[in-house]
């Protein structure tokens, strides 16, 4: 099972948006509706963001959201804020094995 | 507060096995499942197998199948996670994370444990 592919990196100024994309294939991304996003921040755990494509766990902020079309997910940072600069995961089912993102850095300019 | 709370850093020799212990509070033992993910240096998140404490029950991806062994001792409410034949490329931070149910996402993660290994 191949690595879902996403951006190196994608920035933004304050109170922007940016969104990070999440490719896969018919037999991850496009075959299930189990897409999960998790922050990272250097030398912590990860947090999870989104899960189910689109839905927040309690205490994210609703600025941000997930989407999939096809086999593309994307999660979007609306209203930048200098806490959100991190790593950023994007995940998978893909019937039985889990598959990861490459990973996006998202830079707070 | 849930917490999963991992043992500590480890060096291995080439050849050698590592055994990772993930120890869940704050919530019944048996109600998750348990899944390791590792991130080598710069890398991406790579899913290395889960166990459901309830009945031991584990499944591995085959890349690490006959690798990998994930096992919980529910006298202690732990679960250990022991890679063999370790090599270079399998110097990374090692976490645990637990997902309730069937529901397919990782709502907390251990702290991680660095697993160096050099000869």
């Amino acid at each position: 099972q191949s690595a879902l592919t996403q951006p190196h990196s994608v920035s933004g100024s304050p109170g922007q948006s940016v969104t990070i994309s999440c490719t896969g294939t018919s037999s991850d991304v496009g075959g299930y509706n189990y897409v999960s996003w998790y922050q990272e921040h250097p030398g912590k755990a990860p947090k999870l963001m989104i899960y189910d494509v689109s839905r927040r766990p309690s205490g994210v902020p609703d600025r941000f959201s997930g989407s999939k079309s096809g086999n593309t997910a994307s999660l979007t940072i609306s209203g930048l804020q200098a806490e959100d600069e991190a790593d950023y995961f994007c995940c998978s089912y893909a019937g039985s094995p889990y598959v990861f993102g490459t990973g996006t850095k998202v830079t707070v300019l | 507060q849930v917490q999963l709370v991992q043992s500590g850093a480890e060096v291995k020799k080439p050849g050698a096995s590592v055994k990772v212990s993930c120890k869940p509070s704050d919530y019944f033992f048996t109600t998750y499942l348990i899944h390791w993910v590792r991130q080598a240096p710069g890398q991406g998140l790579e899913w290395m197998g889960a166990i459901n404490p309830s009945g031991g029950a584990t499944v591995y991806p085959q890349k690490f199948q006959g690798r990998v062994t994930v096992t919980r001792d529910t006298s202690t409410s732990t679960v250990y996670m022991e890679l063999s034949s370790l090599i270079s490329d399998d110097t990374a931070v090692y976490y645990c994370a637990r997902e309730y149910g069937a529901t397919n996402y990782f709502d907390y993660w251990g702290q991680g444990t660095l697993v160096t290994v050099s000869s």
